[in-house]
């Protein structure tokens, strides 16, 4: 059983189109985070969300909103896409807020913004 | 804020023992974190340090200095399959969100 999953794998669209992007674990964890990755690979946090409380990295623009249907799920809708958009989303989840040190990812949403 | 510094490249021979630095400033510090990353794959967790010392895991070991905010990532008997990024990320009290440093690709050579 794959513990953190995400749809759809790769994500090919237009720019200013609207897009989302699902994330399922099934861990049983309480937090789940959504992270950007840039083609140097760099790795940043995007949203920290456990059922209380939401982080947001400010420089995040506001054209990104998670939505979290339930504890096992986390889903990323992203607004009036731009090129710079393109990147690699992954989705993550610890057993807590406090274990944000010892993440499982998802495998990744590949996304390409033309 | 935050900074962590890796390097950006390590290469080394099946076999052998490598070690990964990485140095950090943050103004709240609760551990440091180590991931694996292998080309097109997602990011694993490796190990995990909040206090001063070394862990053990296999022929992975990561070992902690608070005082110098540096740690190390150590890398013994290595295999064709650790080529990968290997990433240190610095935790900060009360939020316990990661800050990844920008990863050392890891290259073994035969």
């Amino acid at each position: 059983d794959t513990a953190v999953s995400q749809t759809p794998k790769y994500l090919v669209t237009q720019m200013g189109n609207d897009k989302s992007i699902k994330c399922e674990q099934n861990l049983g964890h309480d937090t789940m985070y959504w992270y950007k990755q840039d083609s140097k690979k760099f790795l940043k946090i995007m949203f920290s969300y456990n059922n209380k409380e939401l982080i947001i990295n400010e420089t995040v623009p506001n054209r990104f909103s998670p939505k979290s249907p339930d504890k096992a799920h986390l889903n990323l809708h992203i607004n009036s896409l731009e090129l710079g958009d393109s990147a690699v989303y992954f989705c993550a989840s610890s057993q807590e807020a406090s274990g944000g040190y010892e993440q499982y990812f998802g495998p990744g949403t590949r996304l390409t913004v033309t | 804020g935050q900074s962590l510094e890796q390097p950006s490249e390590v290469t080394a021979v099946e076999g052998a023992i490598v070690q990964i630095n990485c140095t950090y400033q943050t103004s709240g510090f609760y551990g440091l974190s180590w991931y694996q990353q292998h080309d097109g794959g997602a990011p694993t967790f490796l190990s995990y340090n909040a206090l001063d010392g070394l862990e053990e895991t296999g022929r992975f070991s990561s070992f902690l200095s608070r005082s110098d905010s540096y740690g190390y990532l150590l890398l013994q008997e290595l295999q064709m399959k650790d080529s990968a990024s290997y990433f240190c990320a610095v935790i900060e009290g009360g939020s316990y969100i990661p800050t990844f440093g920008r990863g050392t690709s890891l290259i073994v050579h035969p």
